[in-house]
């Protein structure tokens, strides 16, 4: 089955930063890209990040261009965002999502399945 | 602002047809990017409804369906359900950001 889930969400002052976990089984996150996608309290979805199935490939929504990074471990099939100088603006829950096609960069593929999401508070 | 534009929100009464729209520009929907939809309930992730425009995923019911028109994208939901009231995003790329884009979402109300 396959199946995301992400952790590594808390509670965190402003300036500082968190490390998210998106742990994949049912595919190995080396033959499928994966995206990260978050939602502010009351607020529609929002897409942050994605890293390419390679690993040779990333791409950064412009509100976090620079501050946030991904990397990813394949021996535990796993994928991680860098969060650093965090906001109270980057409140937020985080989903981790696999691109839909393996072995793809492509622009049109979609998001499936989602991981369960984790909640990130910014706050002093 | 999202790039995507939809209704906040629509309603129907159980049985009934109703259509989201989903807006774009000539940086995404126009240039010719798949549109893809999700619902998305409180609490759990977003589900794939739609991928590719108008294509279903298994499992998802016929009463599902999407359409693409220019720089607009609907998704028609027929014989409305109460479990199908959700908010429902659309989803493409748009290359004048780099990057993937969200509706701001649809509430969908069952009467």
């Amino acid at each position: 089955q396959v199946q995301l889930v992400e952790s590594g969400g808390g509670v965190v002052q402003p300036g500082k930063s968190l490390r998210l976990s998106c742990a994949a089984s049912g595919f190995t996150v080396s033959s499928h890209g994966i995206h990260w996608v978050r939602q502010a309290p009351g607020k529609g979805l929002e897409w942050v990040a994605v890293i390419s199935h390679d690993g040779k490939n990333d791409n950064y929504a412009d509100s976090v261009k620079g501050r946030f990074t991904l990397s990813r471990d394949n021996s535990k099939n796993t994928v991680y965002l860098e969060m650093n100088s965090l906001t109270p603006g980057d409140t937020a829950v985080y989903f981790c999502a696999r691109v839909s096609a393996p072995y793809s960069n492509n622009r049109y593929n979609w998001f499936d399945p989602w991981g369960q999401g984790t909640l990130v508070t910014v706050s002093s | 602002q999202s790039v995507l534009t939809q209704p906040p929100s629509v309603s129907g009464a159980p049985g009934q047809r109703v259509t989201i729209s989903c807006t774009g520009n000539s940086s995404n929907i126009g240039t010719g990017y798949d549109v893809h939809w999700y619902r998305h309930l409180p609490g759990t992730p977003p589900k794939l409804l739609i991928y590719g425009n108008s294509h279903r995923p298994s499992g998802v019911p016929d009463r599902f369906s999407g359409s693409k028109s220019g720089t607009s994208v609907s998704l028609a939901i027929t014989g409305l359900q109460a479990e199908d009231e959700a908010v429902y995003y659309c989803q493409s790329y748009d290359s004048s950001l780099s990057g993937w884009v969200f509706g701001g979402g649809t509430h969908l109300t069952v009467l």
